[in-house]
């Protein structure tokens, strides 16, 4: 079955500097979800992305899909202490969305 | 504009014993599902619903009924509750039966089986 793999699990950083969590499907996706979910709440959406190759670009967050529509990236440049939490990208194919174990984000001051 | 809305936000049960989640949500929204989230391993989907009258089996199911009489209420049943089943569950809704956009989540519900 579809598969989608997050990594890495938890990322520690620097208040200040940049970041990338990286999501990748084991089938070919029709379109990929990033969502964000701060620490004690539920998971919120941030965007949709769908054409191969495709970036966008949400003030300090990019996020772009592979070209073969298997993979995604969510990069955050830099940090700040309320991008704290666990973020989670969504891999939807066949009518089914499959959810990553997500990135946990911890910032140091 | 309340959203999705579960309820309770934490409960705590006995081995055996058989409770109902609610959610309700105020979107208009055919599409319905209840996910369960454990550390470690995202969110896997329980049951969903594309419209009043239709539920079907998500990845997790065992354990777990559903029923849609409404387009604005899916509660989730648990049977007879076992400690595997502690753990955060999330109903989520989208406005799209074929489940490509955003999903809506409610705050969750946090159960713990003892």
């Amino acid at each position: 079955g579809q598969q989608v793999m997050q990594i890495p699990q938890y990322q520690h950083v620097q208040e200040g500097e940049d970041f990338t969590t990286y999501c990748n499907s084991s089938t070919t996706l029709s379109n990929i979800q990033w969502y964000k979910q701060r620490p004690g709440g539920h998971p919120v959406f941030l965007i949709q992305l769908v054409k191969s190759g495709e970036v966008k670009k949400q003030k300090r967050l990019t996020f772009q899909f592979g070209e073969a529509k298997k993979n995604s990236s969510l990069h955050i440049t830099a940090t700040q202490t309320t991008d704290v939490g666990t973020y989670f990208c969504a891999g939807f194919a066949d009518y089914k969305l499959s959810f990553g174990a997500g990135t946990t984000v911890t910032v140091r001051a | 504009n309340a959203g999705v809305t579960q309820t309770p936000k934490f409960q705590v049960l006995k081995t055996g014993q058989s409770m109902t989640l609610q959610c309700a949500q105020d979107m208009n929204h055919e599409y319905m599902s209840w996910y369960r989230q454990d550390p470690g391993m995202g969110l896997r989907l329980i049951h969903y619903s594309v419209g009043a009258g239709i539920t079907d089996q998500g990845e997790v199911p065992n354990g777990y009924n559903v029923s849609r009489s409404t387009t604005e209420d899916f509660p989730l049943r648990l049977l007879s509750a076992a400690p595997s089943q502690t753990s955060v569950y999330f109903c989520a809704s989208n406005s799209n039966r074929a489940r490509s956009g955003e999903l809506f989540f409610g705050e969750g519900s946090r159960l713990t089986v003892l």
